[in-house]
């Protein structure tokens, strides 16, 4: 059964700093693994899409990595803004993570 | 260029009716995939389609079914409606499956009395 992790499950940074976040998943192979941001009542927003073959995979200040072998999968968030503040959701394998939620403070 | 629009946006059903909701895609997307999002298990992933087949399903019972028709646009409909059904149900198109270009329409508010 697939399941996936994230965390931390909160997080509150100042505006400017870098943060990341993670998520585990277990089944492996498979075909991709998505981020997403969903500001609240707000529709998620497609950040990046990996597949099993890649390592990173970049959208302006989002990096999403890969190990394949840890099965684990980071979003990076560089120069954070107060627009940042929002849930972030990794799907896998057709199973959602809880989704971290982040607060970027000025 | 229009965005995804899913009807109705809001919804009230009495337990035991059943429900249809519709989203229509972004011109030119073939794939569509339906999602249900609760506070209590958050976004859980319901069907995908692509030219008219279903692709994936999720982990849902029988009484969620779906479809596309030959336009791309879905609809989806649920049977014998139960309170735990009330959620906000989201659609999603792209081109094709699995492209980094996926946009979400607002969702139905569904609630079940």
């Amino acid at each position: 059964k697939n399941q996936v992790e994230q965390s931390p499950q909160s997080l509150i940074i100042l505006e400017g700093k870098n943060c990341t976040l993670q998520c585990n998943y277990t089944v492996s192979p498979f075909s991709n693994l998505r981020w997403y941001k969903q500001d609240t009542g707000r529709g998620p927003v497609s950040l990046t899409i990996m597949t099993f073959s890649e390592n990173t995979k970049s959208n302006g200040r989002y990096t999403a990595t890969l190990d394949a072998d840890t099965k684990q999968s980071s979003l990076h968030i560089t120069a954070s803004q107060l627009s940042d503040s929002a849930s972030y959701i990794c799907l896998n394998d057709m199973r959602f993570g809880a989704g971290t939620r982040l607060t970027v403070k000025p | 260029k229009a965005g995804v629009t899913q009807t109705p946006r809001y919804l009230i059903k009495t337990r035991g009716q059943q429900v249809t909701l519709s989203c229509s895609p972004i011109s030119g997307h073939r794939s569509v995939s339906w999602y249900q999002q609760t506070p209590g298990q958050g976004l859980q992933f319901l069907f995908e389609y692509f030219s008219e087949t279903q692709r994936n399903k999720g982990n849902f019972p029988g009484r969620f079914s779906g479809r596309q028709f030959s336009n791309s646009r879905s609809e989806m409909n649920v049977s014998t409606l139960e309170l735990g059904d009330s959620a906000l149900y989201l659609c999603a198109s792209s081109f094709v499956p699995d492209s980094y270009e996926q946009y979400f329409g607002p969702g139905t508010r569904l609630t079940v009395t």
